[in-house]
């Protein structure tokens, strides 16, 4: 299995600024996924990032206002712009296994907007 | 437009059997029926994933009706750390999981 590491665990942003989150795996693996969760609802993915390649955005979501990078096959980061209350939420990272059907997730990022 | 319909919430008394039922009466013939989990505060984790036949492992049973348009998820002795959001999930094995509600399982003692 694949431990995955966030950071920040939690974070208190004001509306107008951004906030990087990054994902540390602990192997190398080609495709990592960002996930959203808003308070009390499910999760909705955000955007595949694989290395070496821009990433894939869900319908939805957008570049501009959630930019991805993915430097090499261990890391990740979302950067979450012009932060609004609407974007607290939950922010996980995930991973594929070796076995298609599984996925590992990280512990995700806390954030609140004032 | 949800592929899966689950009841919101169930409870299940500590050392008895949850089954946790999934209707997904569209799925298609590729897709897989996946079931994962969120204890509070946490990240979702896998359960378990079938095709057409039942499937049981370490920590769960499944068992996917004969026309695939439904499923059951059994937890065989739930334990108080069994309480959780369980997500069924209808996807084909491309990485990409569409969460619904899922399930609000609490177990009480």
């Amino acid at each position: 299995s694949a431990v995955i590491s966030q950071k920040p665990s939690r974070d208190i942003c004001q509306r107008g600024t951004s906030l990087t989150i990054q994902c540390q795996v602990d192997s190398q693996v080609t495709m990592m996924f960002w996930y959203r969760q808003q308070p009390g609802q499910s999760l909705t993915l955000i955007a595949t990032a694989n290395q070496g390649s821009e990433a894939t955005y869900e319908s939805g979501f957008v570049i501009d206002k959630f930019p991805i990078s993915r430097p090499n096959l261990t890391f990740s980061t979302l950067t979450v712009s012009n932060m609004s209350p609407e974007d607290s939420s939950i922010y996980l990272c995930s991973v594929p296994s070796d076995r298609v059907y599984e996925q590992y997730f990280g512990p995700g990022t806390r954030l609140t907007v004032t | 437009d949800a592929k899966t319909t689950q009841p919101p919430s169930m409870d299940c008394a500590e050392g008895r059997a949850a089954n946790l039922p999934c209707n997904h009466s569209t799925i298609s013939g590729n897709e897989y029926v996946y079931w994962y989990r969120q204890i509070h505060s946490q990240g979702p984790q896998y359960i378990i994933h079938g095709l057409k036949n039942n499937e049981t492992n370490e920590m769960a049973s499944l068992i996917i009706t004969e026309d695939r348009k439904s499923s059951t998820l059994i937890l065989p002795h739930a334990t108080l750390r069994d309480t959780a959001v369980y997500y069924c999930i209808v996807a084909p094995p491309d990485y990409k999981l569409s969460f619904g509600a899922g399930t609000t399982v609490t177990v009480r003692a």
